[in-house]
């Protein structure tokens, strides 16, 4: 059975305060990770794909890593509009596979 | 160009009653799948489609049904609310092929399901 394990599930930080979060994930065989960001009461909006060990992809402020059991989000000098939920989920290999989502970290960033 | 459009945003069922919640997408894509959101449990899978024609359960698929007509459209149809269904539901659609890709799946914005 395919797991994602996101932390932490809340973190709070100051403005320009860098941090990491972390996605481990079990799956037989990955075919793609996944980071969405999810703001309240809206859907979850694609961030990056990622598909093998040692894959890194950035977009602004944001920057992830994968290694073959875990995936880091990397967030440099956060601004209060990085808050939000950032959900990873993963994709396995076989036929048709669907994702299967972690349960988020909520990312709080001050001013 | 749309992406995906879910309705309705909001809906109030009594228990026992049936409904149906609309998915639509303009992407042509191949694959289409339904979620249910619920605090502390991430988002959950109910049904999927790979295609017009086929169907196929998820992780938590009792109570639901789905059909696939059209490339475009994969309603989720309630067919006796339970209490137990209040949730947040999300329609997915994505290409059938990523591998190396920059994209990902596409989500709507929800239809929150209150049911009595």
């Amino acid at each position: 059975e395919d797991q994602v394990t996101q932390s932490p599930e809340a973190l709070r930080l100051q403005e320009g305060e860098s941090s990491s979060l972390n996605c481990s994930y079990t799956v037989s065989g990955l075919r793609g990770l996944f980071w969405y960001r999810q703001d309240p009461g809206k859907g979850p909006e694609f961030l990056f794909t990622l598909y093998s060990a040692g894959e890194e992809k950035e977009k602004e402020r944001l920057k992830a890593t994968l290694t073959k059991k875990e995936s880091f989000l990397h967030i440099t000098a956060p601004k209060p509009e990085d808050s939000a939920t950032y959900l990873c989920a993963v994709q396995a290999s076989g036929s048709a596979r669907q994702l299967t989502f972690g349960s988020g970290t909520q990312l709080t960033v001050l001013p | 160009n749309a992406g995906v459009t879910q309705t309705p945003k909001f809906q109030v069922l009594k228990t026992g009653q049936s409904m149906t919640l609309q998915c639509a997408q303009d992407m042509n894509h191949e694959y289409m799948s339904w979620y249910r959101q619920d605090p502390g449990m991430g988002l959950r899978l109910i049904h999927y489609s790979v295609g017009a024609g086929i169907t196929d359960q998820g992780e938590v698929p009792n109570g639901y049904n789905v059909s696939r007509s059209t490339t475009e459209d994969f309603p989720l149809r309630l067919l006796s609310a339970a209490p137990s269904q209040t949730s947040v539901y999300f329609c997915a659609s994505s290409r059938a092929y990523l591998q190396g890709s920059s994209y990902g799946y596409t989500f709507g914005s929800g239809t929150r399901l209150t049911v009595v």
